[in-house]
């Protein structure tokens, strides 16, 4: 099946730093990627959907302005944590549409002392 | 909002089949069904998704009921790697008319040897 990469898989940052992360379609050109985040024992829980070319679509609730997300090209999408806090700790999944199915990266590890 | 509902965990025997039933009565005509796995702190897995017709593939069978209110993905011959939380999703479009899936809190399925 198709893969789906992220990198950094973990991330250590200090309070108030900002981290970006990477998604990237590797076999497959995907015009629309999107990002999550879970906690501990929870379910996914969508942030965004970010569409190449245009501004990402945020749920409610997502701050727009903490989680900016870019989507330059049919294989890049990032997601930068801005003024990043220990609360922001958690587990972020990208993942990329198909033709009928969304592939899923590994997951990035963010936790924020 | 979740639109299925899950048993929060199952057991099942090493080469025994695992039947695995989620509800989703609240589904549109339109929505489909889909079914992911996540093994701990990786990225969902897709295992197969449908409409209104049974549907098999290499992994797994998916059973919908002919009111399409719920049904039941089979893992055949489970195995230990077959351990992890499997999710019953229904994919519904967001404002902006991208695919969205929403996720609810999975079953946790332990297959014993």
């Amino acid at each position: 099946g198709a893969v789906v990469s992220q990198h950094p898989s973990w991330v250590i940052c200090k309070s108030g730093t900002s981290v970006k992360i990477e998604c990237r379609s590797l076999d497959f050109q995907a015009t629309t990627m999107f990002w999550y985040r879970q906690f501990p024992k929870q379910s996914l829980m969508l942030m965004a959907t970010s569409n190449e070319g245009s501004k990402a679509t945020y749920e409610q609730g997502v701050e727009k302005d903490k989680f900016l997300i870019n989507h330059a090209s049919l294989t890049l999408s990032t997601l930068t944590v801005t003024s990043a806090h220990p609360e922001d700790s958690s587990f972020y999944i990208c993942s990329a549409t198909g033709v009928r199915e969304q592939f899923f990266g590994p997951g990035t590890r963010l936790t924020v002392l | 909002d979740a639109k299925t509902t899950q048993p929060p965990s199952m057991d099942c025997a090493e080469g025994r089949a695992a039947n695995l039933p989620c509800n989703h009565s609240t589904i549109s005509g339109n929505e489909y069904v889909y079914w992911y796995r996540q093994i701990h702190s990786q990225g969902p897995q897709y295992i197969i998704h449908g409409l209104k017709n049974n549907e098999t593939n290499e992994m797994a069978s998916l059973i919908i009921t002919e009111d399409r209110k719920s049904s039941t993905l089979i893992l055949p011959h489970a195995t230990l790697r077959d351990t992890a939380v499997y999710y019953c999703i229904v994919r519904v479009y967001n404002a902006g008319n991208n695919r969205k899936l929403i996720w609810g809190l999975g079953t946790s399925l332990a297959v014993n040897p």
